[in-house]
């Protein structure tokens, strides 16, 4: 079975500051991830993932991620927030023995303070 | 091009009553989710469908049933709401062809009294 831990439940920022948001996972078998971002009272959209090949991937609003596959870990990061990067992220893995589902993390709460 | 939509929106039931959450997605892709998110516990998926006609419990399927009614569409019913399933659900569908990205709609918030 797979899990997903996100290591911080809220991260707390000033604004132009750069930020970590941590996320490892376990699995027996090779796996995919993503992170996902969540607007307040909206659906989920896809920020990024990793499917194969480079381990730094590089995803929309100037996200990016690391693949550390010693470390099982995929943490996101950014160099400089704004205001508007404020939003629940979450990190998640799939992988073929389970069909493709995916499960998630907890969540990480990102306010981006001015 | 909508993408995965969902009906209602909203929802209040009483404790017993049963409803319908509907779901349609029109990017042609084989697999669809239904997932709920509660606070502090991040999404966990209810139900799935690999391919139309198939139909497959997740990790929390008790209190539900779905069904794969063509390619499109994805429902998800209560048969006697409790309140313990207010929650927000959300829909998602993904494909090969989207390379396992699973895209979701806006989701339904359900309140059960």
């Amino acid at each position: 079975a797979q899990s997903v831990t996100q290591l911080d439940s809220q991260v707390p920022v000033f604004e132009e500051a750069p930020v970590e948001l941590r996320c490892n996972y376990s699995s027996s078998v090779s796996v995919y991830l993503f992170w996902y971002v969540q607007y307040p009272n909206q659906g989920l959209q896809l920020l990024l993932k990793y499917l194969s090949g480079s381990t730094l991937v590089k995803g929309i609003n100037g996200f990016e991620a690391e693949f550390n596959k010693s470390q099982t870990s995929f943490h996101l990061r950014k160099p400089s927030v704004h205001i508007s990067d404020t939003a629940e992220y979450f990190c998640a893995v799939s992988d073929r023995g389970s069909n493709y589902k995916l499960t998630f993390g907890k969540g990480t709460l990102l306010t981006v303070n001015p | 091009n909508a993408g995965v939509t969902q009906t209602p929106k909203f929802q209040v039931l009483k404790t017993g009553q049963s409803m319908t959450l509907q779901c349609a997605q029109d990017m042609n892709h084989n697999s669809m989710y239904w997932y709920r998110q509660d606070p502090g516990m991040g999404l966990r998926l209810i139900y799935y469908s690999a391919s139309e006609g198939t139909t497959d419990k997740g990790e929390v399927p008790n209190g539900y049933n779905v069904s794969r009614l063509n390619k499109r569409e994805f429902s998800l019913r209560l048969e006697s709401a409790a309140p313990s399933q207010t929650s927000v659900y959300f829909c998602a569908s993904s494909d090969w062809t989207s390379a396992q990205t699973q895209y979701f709609g806006p989701g339904t918030r359900l309140l059960v009294l």
